[in-house]
């Protein structure tokens, strides 16, 4: 059964920095399409960020050059590393699978919510 | 891509249809995905590439465009369909359209 589950998420001040792990079960993250999508308090969806099975990543520009992902292949993880940290960055961030090597997204964690007050 | 969903929000009853709209900014052939999101819950894929049924997703729900145009329907609307719906396109960059609130009439 696929699983992913996010940790990391807490309350960090502007400018801060804070990293998420989302870790894999039922799929191997290294042949997978994976990406990050947040969501603010009562408000949409919005993706951030994928990273390819062959290594290649991609940012929304509202987080590039401040937001990095990246995969640990022993511990079959998905990282976000978040650095310059906004308030306008506060939201859930889910860990989510895409089907096959579209942008389908078929497989979502149960979030982690990270608040910069 | 910009995503544009409309309405924002419908009240309807249980055993209504109900159709709910997205538009996006150019032509995405067929790359529009649905999902549903429940109060305090994950979103869930609905359907894939316009009008494909996700397992497991009962066949009331179903899809339909090319294109800009794309609809989502639910043939008769139950007390689980209670929730919010988006539209997100895979032709590019993926983004979602703001969302529909689907609330008890």
């Amino acid at each position: 059964e696929v699983q992913l589950v996010e940790s990391g998420g807490g309350l960090v001040q502007p400018g801060g920095s804070l990293r998420l792990s989302c870790a894999a079960s039922g799929f191997t993250v290294s042949s997978s399409y994976l990406s990050w999508v947040r969501q603010a308090p009562g408000k949409g969806l919005e993706w951030i960020s994928a990273l390819y099975s062959g290594g290649t990543t991609y940012y929304d520009d509202s987080v590039k050059g401040r937001f990095t992902i990246s995969r640990d292949n022993s511990k079959n993880t998905l990282d976000l590393q978040m650095n310059s940290l906004r308030a306008e960055d506060t939201a859930v961030y889910y860990c989510v699978r895409q089907q096959s090597s579209t942008t389908t997204f078929d497989y979502w964690g149960q979030g982690t919510l990270v608040t910069v007050s | 891509i910009q995503m544009t969903q409309s309405p924002s929000s419908l009240s309807a009853s249980v055993g209504d249809r109900v159709t709910i709209t997205c538009r996006a900014s150019q032509s995405i052939s067929r790359s529009v995905n649905w999902y549903q999101q429940k109060v305090g819950k994950v979103p869930k894929l609905l359907i894939y590439d316009a009008s494909s049924l996700q397992s497991g997703v009962p066949s009331r729900f179903s899809g339909s465009g090319s294109g800009t145009d794309f609809t989502l329907t639910i043939s008769s609307l139950q007390p689980e369909d209670f929730a919010t719906y988006y539209c997100q396109q895979s032709f590019t960059r993926p983004t979602f359209g703001g969302g529909t609130r689907v609330e008890i009439e």
